[in-house]
């Protein structure tokens, strides 16, 4: 059974940096694609970006290009999304997504919600 | 950009029909539909246009006519009020789009 099991939900300040993680069990990691989707509470979703594990190969929406790292360690079976530092409007539930083909998002981590407030 | 535009809300009665659009200036590439339940992680319904996933009700189908993608959810139940999503990935620019969802609602 795939499973992808994100990081706790936190609260930060402004110009605080973060690491959110998302470990993936049940396939063989190195073999696809990660992606990464932010959903704002109450609004629709928004791509980040994606990368794959077997040689940290990615891309970036335009919109998160500079903004975030994605990074894995294969070692692990780990996805990270990085930010060095946060703003307001980085609050924001951030789900990892396990791509089948560079076509959709076949699986799903749960989500994790940050907070970034004064 | 290219961008995806789904109705904001559809409304419908149990039993009935709920038909979701998904618009585009040309679709050229495949379209796959989201079900997100309150509070949970997004769901993949119906991918390729119209293939349905293991798991999914045969009630969902989809179709696409080259400028609008469907999402048919046939005798409509309580339990599929929800927010819908499409998504495509954009080949020329290689970049995921999605639309900005539809509320469900069952009367």
């Amino acid at each position: 059974e795939v499973r992808l099991v994100q990081s706790g939900a936190e609260v930060k300040k402004p110009g605080e940096s973060l690491k959110i993680s998302c470990q993936a069990s049940g396939y063989r990691f190195s073999d696809y694609w990660m992606a990464w989707v932010r959903q704002v509470p109450g609004r629709g979703l928004e791509w980040i970006g994606i990368i794959h594990p077997a040689d940290s190969d990615s891309r970036h929406s335009p919109s998160f290009q500079g903004q975030v790292t994605l990074s894995v360690d294969k070692s692990t079976d780990t996805a990270y999304l990085q930010w060095t530092s946060l703003k307001p409007s980085d609050t924001a539930i951030y789900y990892c997504a396990r791509l089948m083909t560079r076509d959709y998002f076949q699986f799903w981590g749960q989500g994790t919600l940050l907070t970034v407030s004064s | 950009s290219f961008v995806l535009t789904q109705p904001p809300s559809v409304s419908v009665a149990p039993g009935k029909t709920a038909t979701i659009t998904c618009g585009g200036s040309s679709i050229g590439s495949s379209v796959h539909w989201y079900q997100q339940k309150p509070g949970q992680a997004p769901e993949l319904v119906i991918r390729y246009d119209d293939d349905r996933p293991s798991g999914i009700p045969e009630r969902f189908s989809g179709s696409n006519s080259g400028y609008t993608a469907t999402l048919t959810i046939s005798r409509v139940e309580a339990g599929d009020e929800a927010d819908y999503f499409c998504q495509v990935w954009e080949r020329s620019s290689d970049q995921v789009i999605f639309g900005g969802g539809t509320k469900l609602t069952v009367l």
